[in-house]
This record gives C-alpha cells, structure tokens and sequence, in this order.
C-alpha cells in the first residue's frame, strides 16, 4: 500500500518568509497526491491535488506544490507566509483506480512568528 | 467543509455504552469515508462506503461498525465504547468517478472515561 511521510512535524517561520514542507510518499506508480490544511478546530480543506501533467500545480491561498518523481517527493510552497497560515499541514497519497485508500501524513503544524 | 456535517461536535461518554456518530451531505456524492485522527498518526480510515447499504472496513475498523441507508447518511457505531477510541472524527466525502479529493466534515470530539 502507498504511504506518506512528512519530515518535519513542527516549523516555525517569521511572516513574509518563505515556506516549503516537506512530503515523501511511497507507491509502485504515478500517485495522485494532496495537500490539506486543518485550522484548529476545523476539519480538512483541500488546497491543491497534482494528477498528471505540470509537475508544479498551482493551489488556493497562494500554495504551490512540486512532484517530483525522481526524490518521491511532493513539498508545499508559498513565497510569502501570512499568519492567517498557522495550522496543520497533511501531505495525502491515492492510488489510482482505488477511490477507498487515500493515505495521509502524520501532519506538520505551522507557526508564525509575527 | 460546504456540504457535509457532523453531529454532535464533542461527546463524552462511559466505557462500555454504545456510542454513534452522524455524517450527512448534501452533495449527492457515492463515496463517504470515516476517520479517526490522533496525534502522530494523521487520518487513518476506519470504514468507507461506495453506496447504498455498501460499506467495507479501512486500516482501523475493530470495535466499529457502519451504516448506510440513505446516500445522504452515513453512522459510524461503536458497539462498546473503550478509551483507547477517544480520539477526533472526521467523516469525508467523494464524488467518484475518476475524481479522488475527499472533503470533510468539521469533525467530532470524542472522550472516553
């Protein structure tokens, strides 16, 4: 079965810096890959999803993901962070062909320095 | 998220009482899915159903059971509720048909003394 790693379980970053979170899957093929945000109490919300095509895909709240088939990878990106994005991070992985197997990431939870 | 709701939001119940959990949409989507959360483990799938009355077991079913009756409903059951089942529950929802993203609920808080 696939499986999702992320590297980092808490990153700290001043706002306007830079940011990029890590994600590492696992799966014999081209995935479909996911990443999702959970604000503090709230539930999960799509931010971007890469299929196929442009391995840079571009996502809401000004997020952009890079897969990367030779690193396994799939990070998140955002060129100036606001603090209105401290929350939780979940890098997801889905087989294709299997809608009943997404597979998530421990998480990474964000802070923002002000 | 739009869509898809929870009830209740929190609960604390006793070990050993039964316990269930609601997830209605209003999206007319066939698939529907039940997670837990804890810290350090992300989601993990619990059950999932494909449709009408079928449902099947995901990585972390023991001590739960699920229903659907209606495309709209989808229960989450614990027959006898156990501390170690304390945790925050998501339901999701997705269209199918080629499409994979899954949209959640606002979750449940569930306590087990």
């Amino acid at each position: 079965a696939q499986s999702v790693t992320q590297p980092d379980i808490h990153i700290t970053v001043s706002e306007g810096a830079s940011l990029e979170l890590r994600c590492n899957y696992s799966y014999g093929a081209t995935p479909y890959l996911f990443w999702y945000v959970q604000s503090p109490g709230q539930g999960l919300q799509l931010l971007l999803k890469y299929f196929s095509g442009d391995t840079l895909v571009q996502g809401i709240k000004g997020f952009e993901a890079e897969f990367k088939r030779s690193q396994s990878s799939f990070n998140l990106r955002k060129p100036s962070v606001h603090w209105s994005d401290a929350a939780e991070y979940f890098c997801a992985v889905a087989a294709r062909g299997n809608n009943n197997d997404m597979r998530f990431g421990a998480g990474t939870r964000l802070t923002v320095k002000p | 998220d739009a869509g898809i709701t929870q009830s209740p939001r929190h609960k604390v119940t006793e070990t050993g009482t039964p316990v269930t959990l609601r997830c209605h949409q209003t999206e007319n989507h066939r698939y529907m899915y039940w997670y837990r959360q804890d810290p350090g483990h992300g989601l993990r799938l619990i059950h999932y159903s494909y449709g009408v009355k079928d449902t099947d077991k995901g990585e972390v079913s023991d001590g739960y059971s699920v229903s659907r009756s209606k495309t709209e409903d989808f229960l989450l059951t614990l027959e006898s509720a156990t501390s170690s089942q304390t945790s925050v529950y998501f339901c999701a929802m997705s269209r199918g048909e080629g499409t994979y993203e899954q949209y959640f609920g606002p979750g449940t808080r569930l306590t087990v003394t």
